[in-house]
């Protein structure tokens, strides 16, 4: 089976650095995912990791260590419009479907 | 423009009914997957679909079934034996060859039971 965990809510600044982490226990690993997700709409893909270091995507940042099981999502300069829930999500083993299990997601509020 | 849609965006049923959320994509995608998310909750595998009249079950898919007769189509019946039914459900899709495996999210049907 999959395990993930990540911190229930986040509470941040307008203009500041947050960082998300994301744990993960499985019995195949095939990649993690970072999707962010407005109340009552879809999640939405930020980013894929698959090998151990980190990935830019502008402000996005995600990072992996597949040896401790640990990922992190770091946002930079953070707007009113990051307020949002951040999921973690883990693919298991190759032909396994391409399933990804979610993480109960991490609600990251801005504040001015 | 490709994309996923799913309808109704919103559907109330009374305890007792079936009810049917649909779900089409024109992305010729082959992979199609069925999940439900609850309030403060991520969200929760029900069926998943490789390929056309294949199918197989998530983690909660008690009280549920699909179809996969069509490539671009697949329905989810959240039928009476389903104890807690009232949630918000999304279709994905996924190309079979895709490498990095991001999921394509339809906008989510919420069904209420009253």
């Amino acid at each position: 089976g999959q395990n993930i965990d990540q911190p229930t809510e986040m509470t941040a600044t307008e203009g500041a650095i947050v960082q998300i982490n994301c744990t993960y226990q499985t019995s195949g690993f095939n990649g993690l995912f970072w999707y962010q997700q407005h109340a009552g709409e879809a999640p939405t893909f930020l980013s894929y990791n698959v090998l151990d270091g980190l990935e830019e995507k502008g402000r996005f940042s995600s990072f992996l260590s597949r040896s401790k099981g640990y990922s992190y999502l770091l946002l930079k300069e953070l707007q009113m419009k990051d307020s949002a829930s951040y999921l973690c999500a883990v693919r298991g083993r190759t032909g396994g479907g391409n399933k990804l299990t979610f993480g109960t997601g991490t609600q990251l509020k801005v504040e001015l | 423009d490709g994309g996923i849609t799913q309808s109704p965006k919103y559907l109330f049923r009374k305890e007792g009914q079936n009810v049917t959320l649909s779900c089409e994509q024109n992305l010729n995608h082959d992979a199609m997957y069925w999940y439900r998310q609850d309030p403060g909750q991520g969200l929760r595998l029900i069926y998943y679909s490789q390929i056309v009249n294949d199918f197989q079950k998530g983690d909660i898919a008690e009280g549920y079934s699909v179809s996969r007769e069509k490539k671009e189509s697949f329905p989810l019946t959240v039928t009476s034996a389903q104890k807690n039914p009232t949630a918000f459900y999304l279709c994905a899709s996924l190309p079979r060859t895709e490498n990095t495996g991001e999921l394509f999210f339809g906008e989510g049907s919420r069904l209420t039971v009253l």
